[in-house]
């Protein structure tokens, strides 16, 4: 089955330094969706990407869709305490009606 | 505030108790996902349904029972679980058309302890 393998699993940081983490399959997807989850929470979507090479932005957070359809990154400038927490990527393939979910990044800062 | 709402946020129930958690979202979706989180391993997909219909049971034992008596709103009944059941449990909610899945939003969670 389709299978996302998310680096790194976790990631300790200094306020203030940017952080990047991927995702990578040997499938192709048309979606790629990046998710944060807060502990107790559920995951909360935080970018979407729909067509190969797209790079879409939110605040400090910059995300970009792999030109082969295969990969992602997701990239965080200026980091600051409240980005605690995993993140999630999240890969779609057209009418396969789910979600294939990477293992998440844990992202702790010291502040 | 994510437009699905969950309730309980915390569950605790032994083995022998039935209970139920319920799920509403207010986007306007005609899909419904159920997830189960459970530490250190990627969320796993249960059930899926889709304008009311499931469409998709991910092996799930028969102790959980799903039920989506409309498209805002999803249940899923338990009863008899078994200690490996704690976890939390997820639900989600997407628009889909002819074919075509988009994002996924996902409820804060009901956090479930099976004793």
């Amino acid at each position: 089955g389709q299978q996302l393998n998310q680096s790194p699993q976790s990631m300790f940081i200094q306020e203030g330094e940017d952080v990047s983490m991927n995702c990578t399959s040997s499938s192709i997807f048309n979606t790629w969706l990046w998710y944060k989850q807060d502990p107790g929470e559920g995951p909360v979507l935080l970018i979407a990407l729909y067509k190969a090479g797209e790079l879409t932005s939110n605040g400090r957070l910059t995300a970009q869709f792999g030109i082969t359809r295969k990969d992602s990154f997701l990239n965080i400038s200026a980091s600051i305490p409240s980005d605690v927490g995993i993140y999630f990527c999240a890969g779609l393939i057209q009418g396969a009606q789910k979600l294939v979910f990477g293992q998440g990044t844990r992202l702790t800062i010291n502040p | 505030e994510t437009g699905v709402t969950q309730t309980p946020r915390h569950l605790v129930m032994g083995m022998t108790n039935k209970k139920s958690l319920k799920c509403e979202q207010h986007l306007g979706h005609n899909a419904m996902y159920w997830y189960k989180q459970s530490a250190k391993k990627p969320l796993e997909l249960m059930f899926v349904y889709n304008f009311k219909e499931q469409t998709e049971n991910n092996s799930v034992p028969s102790r959980f029972s799903p039920e989506c008596p409309n498209s805002s709103h999803l249940f899923l009944h338990l009863h008899t679980l078994q200690p490996e059941d704690s976890a939390l449990y997820l639900c989600a909610s997407s628009k889909k058309t002819s074919g075509v899945v988009y994002e996924q939003y996902f409820g804060p969670g009901t956090r479930l302890t099976v004793t």
